[in-house]
């Protein structure tokens, strides 16, 4: 079947701009997070969705960074005013519920010239 | 210090070679325990996932869970060149959260 998807695969955008990043769950996964993965680093945590609501958000970097999931399926990261640090690869993964394992996209490579 | 620490490498081994990946941590309280193998430019995948102490197999792969010493491993028999990867050990508290904590990954090569 399908698996998690994310869009767009790159994203190119000057320091200030707004980007708005996508993730596609696979069909029946109730949890989703979001990730973000620095260049030789493990992949960390941003924020936990169980259906429409944040039930996590503690890995939120700061308030420029938001997450919505508002029909419980797809979900979209915001980041407004971007900076150049927040240049990385932005990682969804979801799963069936808690303590169920897993499964990610392959990233958005976003570039904050 | 990181909550879990992993060598990043690079490991290179010839093809065929058993390959031994492991990771410390040092949260007692992390009861959930994975394996995802990452290629380049693409999400991780998972391996293993296993639940407390012990081990696990499946096919070429062999998870195993120490909690007394906080030392887990991967193990991977007849390696393969399509195994070169980075592998990255992931692990979750029960109970307080779902989020993961990753070590930094293992990067490996195997030649043929």
């Amino acid at each position: 079947g399908a698996g998690v998807s994310q869009t767009p695969s790159n994203k190119v955008t000057e320091k200030g701009k707004y980007v708005e990043l996508r993730c596609d769950p696979i069909s029946g996964h109730t949890a989703l997070y979001w990730y973000r993965q620095s260049l030789g680093q493990g992949p960390e945590f941003l924020i936990y969705f169980q259906g429409t609501g944040a039930a996590d958000d503690s890995g939120l970097p700061n308030d420029r960074f938001f997450a919505v999931r508002p029909e419980g399926s797809v979900s979209t990261l915001k980041i407004q005013r971007t900076e150049r640090g927040d240049s990385a690869v932005y990682l969804c993964a979801t799963s069936k519920g808690t303590n169920q394992p897993q499964h990610f996209g392959d990233g958005t490579r976003l570039s904050i010239l | 210090q990181k909550e879990v620490e992993q060598d990043p490498g690079p490991l290179s081994v010839p093809e065929g070679a058993i390959v031994s990946l492991n990771c410390t941590y040092s949260n007692s309280a992390f009861q959930y325990f994975m394996w995802y193998r990452q290629y380049s430019r693409k999400g991780p995948e998972l391996l293993m996932y296993t639940y407390s102490s012990g081990n696990k197999e499946d096919g070429r792969f062999t998870a195993q869970v120490d909690k007394s010493s906080k030392y887990i491993s991967l193990f991977i028999r007849d390696s393969q060149p399509s195994d070169s990867a980075t592998y990255l050990c992931a692990m979750k508290l029960t109970g307080g959260g779902n989020k993961l904590t990753f070590g930094t990954g293992t990067q490996l090569k195997v030649e043929l």
